[in-house]
């Protein structure tokens, strides 16, 4: 069972922040985060995972609290190609269990 | 580089029949996960194999195996299909089977079943 919890669904405008929030209170100290994507017909991509700190790649931001039970992903400059379902996860073996997600649209 | 690639990507069988789907590994990957993506919902883990051996199982029925070859390619196997198996079957790879390593997901073989 997934142990996150998210918006349903959230629209953005192009060009703009996109902050992606995630709930994850019952998180154990050796549980990771992980944000997986998936566009229509593909399959999931990875995005980004972290333990503790914030982590920063070339797609997006982590931010995860300091008490780690909620985090926020986000894109710094959404495009129309950003849009998909966004898949928090809360992980520390092998098995990947998504939930629903996000469904993010970007908006011209 | 190559990503995780899997063949094929569309498949028709009929209730009764069995299908094998094929994964290859990113290049240097050593891991490799099996997931079922029934349509509106989100992926369920099936299996994970490293260094040829079953690591781990979902709650799936023992029509579902898997097995994964010296060179780290993997296959999964359904028997007896049913109308419900109708999905998109995932592949993932990752360089090992430690927390921490972020899985790398191929496009998916999408099954139906008549």
């Amino acid at each position: 069972d997934a142990k996150t919890t998210q918006p349903p669904s959230m629209d953005c405008a192009e060009g703009r922040a996109a902050n992606l929030p995630c709930n994850h209170s019952t998180i154990s100290g050796n549980e990771y985060v992980y944000w997986y994507r998936q566009i229509h017909s593909q399959g999931p991509q990875y995005i980004i995972h972290g333990l503790k700190n914030n982590e920063t790649n070339e797609m997006a931001s982590l931010i995860i609290t300091e008490d780690r039970k909620s985090s926020t992903l986000i894109l710094p400059h959404a495009t129309l190609r950003d849009t998909a379902v966004y898949y928090c996860i809360v992980s520390n073996d092998y098995k990947l269990s998504f939930g629903a997600g996000t469904t993010v649209t970007v908006r011209a | 580089d190559a990503g995780v690639t899997q063949s094929p990507t569309h498949l028709i069988k009929t209730r009764g029949q069995h299908v094998t789907l094929r994964c290859s590994p990113i290049s240097g990957h050593k891991s490799v996960s099996w997931y079922q993506q029934v349509l509106g919902q989100g992926p369920q883990f099936i299996f994970q194999y490293y260094e040829k051996e079953e690591r781990g199982r979902g709650n799936f029925p023992d029509r579902f195996s898997a097995r994964q070859f010296p060179n780290y390619s993997s296959e999964l196997n359904v028997n007896a299909l049913l109308l419900g198996d109708s999905a998109l079957y995932l592949c993932a790879s990752s360089s090992t089977w430690d927390v921490g390593q972020p899985q790398h997901f191929g496009d998916g073989t999408r099954l139906s079943i008549l």
